[in-house]
C-alpha cells in the first residue's frame, strides 16, 4: 500500500472559523509533509514532522498549526484564515526525512481550501 | 540545494518521444536528479531518479552526462494521459527537503 489519504477533499471556510485537515499513511513511514500549492505555482513546503516531532517550520504563520499524533497521521489545524490562504494542501511521507538524497515521498491528492 | 531550470512549457503528439532536459550546473556531488509528474488537483508522483549516466524504469529513462550539469526525462510514445507538469529537483544526501522548481507543463495532443 504505497497511498496516503487525505481528508476532505474539499473544504470551504470562512475566516473566522477552526478547521482541520488530515492526513494518514500506513507504509510505515516516519516522516510527513504539509505543502501548499496555489493554482498554477510548484508545491511549497510548510512543515516537516521526522519521528512524530516538528523537524521544519518554513516560517509558517501561526494561524497554520500543525499536529502529528502518532506515526500515522498528521493534522494541520486552521484558524483565522485570510482569502489568500486559498489553495490546495497536499500532505506527503517518505520512509525518513535524514538519509541519502534518494528518498521517494508519497503525496496525497489534497485538500482544496476556499477561505471566504 | 541546487537550482534547477527546465523549459516553462512543451507540446508533443500521441505517440512521439518527449524529451525535457533540466540544467542543474552548480549540482552537489551527492545530489540525486529526481523526477515528479503532477496531474491537475493531484498530488505530485515520483517518476524516476538517477545520480549518473542512464536508468529507466516502466514509465521513463533518465539520462545524465558525466558532468551532471544537466539530465533528461525521456517520455516515449506519450499519450494524452502524459499532459501533465513534470518537475526536475536535485535531492541532496542528508536532506530529504523537496524544494520545487517552476517545473515543465507538457501538453500531449492528439
Amino acid at each position: 500500500d504505497t497511498e496516503v489519504t487525505q481528508t476532505p477533499k474539499h473544504l470551504v471556510m470562512g475566516m473566522t472559523n477552526k478547521k482541520s485537515l488530515k492526513c494518514e499513511q500506513h507504509m510505515g513511514h516516519r516522516a510527513m509533509y504539509w505543502y501548499k500549492q496555489k493554482a498554477k505555482k510548484p508545491p511549497e513546503l510548510m512543515f516537516v514532522y521526522s519521528y512524530e516531532k516538528l523537524s521544519i517550520n518554513e516560517s509558517v504563520p501561526s494561524r497554520f498549526s500543525p499536529e502529528c499524533p502518532n506515526s500515522s497521521l498528521l493534522n494541520l489545524h486552521l484558524h483565522a484564515l485570510q482569502p489568500e490562504d486559498s489553495a490546495l494542501y497536499l500532505c506527503a511521507s517518505s520512509q525518513r526525512e535524514q538519509g541519502a538524497g534518494q528518498e521517494t515521498q508519497y503525496f496525497g491528492p489534497g485538500t482544496r481550501l476556499l477561505v471566504l | 540545494l541546487a537550482k534547477t531550470t527546465q523549459p516553462i512549457s512543451m507540446d508533443s503528439y500521441e505517440g512521439q518521444e518527449v524529451n525535457i532536459t533540466c540544467s542543474h550546473n552548480n549540482i552537489a556531488t551527492n545530489d540525486y536528479i529526481t523526477w515528479y509528474q503532477q496531474f491537475p488537483s493531484q498530488g505530485p508522483r515520483f517518476i524516476i531518479q538517477g545520480y549518473k549516466t542512464k536508468v529507466t524504469n516502466e514509465v521513463a529513462s533518465l539520462f545524465i552526462p558525466a558532468d551532471r550539469k544537466s539530465s533528461t526525462l525521456s517520455l516515449p510514445r506519450v499519450s494524452l494521459s502524459d499532459t501533465a507538469v513534470y518537475y526536475c529537483l536535485a535531492l541532496s544526501g542528508g536532506y530529504n527537503k523537496l524544494i520545487f522548481g517552476a517545473g515543465t507543463r507538457l501538453a500531449v495532443h492528439p
